[in-house]
């Protein structure tokens, strides 16, 4: 079945260095792919997706690139703040009625 | 902006005791969702829902059961609760087929 793997963590940074967080999925068809970001008790928020290869999603200086020759949405932000420790999950969505295969999250956690 | 909302952010009860989880979307969405989230084991799927009505398992449905009388509204509801069902209970919405999914802040149940 259809599966996301993510890189284990915790991910501990400097402010300001780069980040890379490593996603590979497995699917059957063309998934939709997303990566999510939770703050410490709070729900999942979106953070980008892309729908279809080659697409690069972006967002609050986040960046994906749905990747379907290596089956990869790595993501990656040039110059991470204390506010982006949070943990970040990646997901796919192929199926019928919509539902998510989601990674095991990864904690990022950005010293000063 | 699409709003999930959730009955509780913290919920304490007792073993045995039957427990309503409510959840409301504001966004005419399609389809809802349940999961659960332990540390270590990511995101499950408890159950979802395609249509007022319509319900169908995910991957850990034993020991709940849900309802979808209305299509704004998605109660998850635990029969006689366990310990083992401690957890971080979240909820989400997505418009149809391959779509983002929009959660909810979340319920932190504890039984005791």
């Amino acid at each position: 079945g259809d599966s996301v793997t993510q890189m284990e963590g915790p991910v501990t940074l400097s402010e300001e260095a780069f980040l890379t967080i490593n996603c590979t999925y497995t699917a059957t068809g063309y998934p939709s792919l997303f990566w999510y970001v939770q703050y410490p008790g709070e729900g999942l928020q979106l953070l980008l997706k892309a729908t279809k290869a080659d697409d690069k999603g972006s967002n609050k200086g986040f960046e994906a690139t749905y990747r379907k020759e290596t089956t990869s949405f790595h993501l990656e932000k040039g110059s991470v703040q204390v506010s982006d420790s949070a943990v970040y999950f990646c997901a796919l969505s192929s199926g019928s009625w919509g539902k998510f295969q989601f990674g095991a999250g990864t904690q990022v956690v950005v010293t000063p | 902006d699409v709003k999930v909302t959730q009955s509780s952010r913290y919920l304490v009860k007792r073993t045995g005791e039957k427990v309503f989880l409510e959840c409301v979307q504001d966004m005419d969405h399609e389809n809802m969702f349940w999961y659960r989230q332990d540390p270590g084991l990511g995101l499950r799927l408890i159950y979802f829902s395609y249509d007022v009505k319509m319900k169908e398992k995910g991957d850990i449905p034993e020991g709940y059961s849900v309802s979808r009388e209305k299509k704004e509204r998605f109660s998850l509801i635990l029969e006689s609760a366990s310990t083992n069902q401690t957890s971080m209970y979240l909820c989400a919405s997505s418009l149809s087929g391959t779509d983002t999914q929009y959660f909810g802040p979340g319920t932190r149940l504890t039984v005791l």
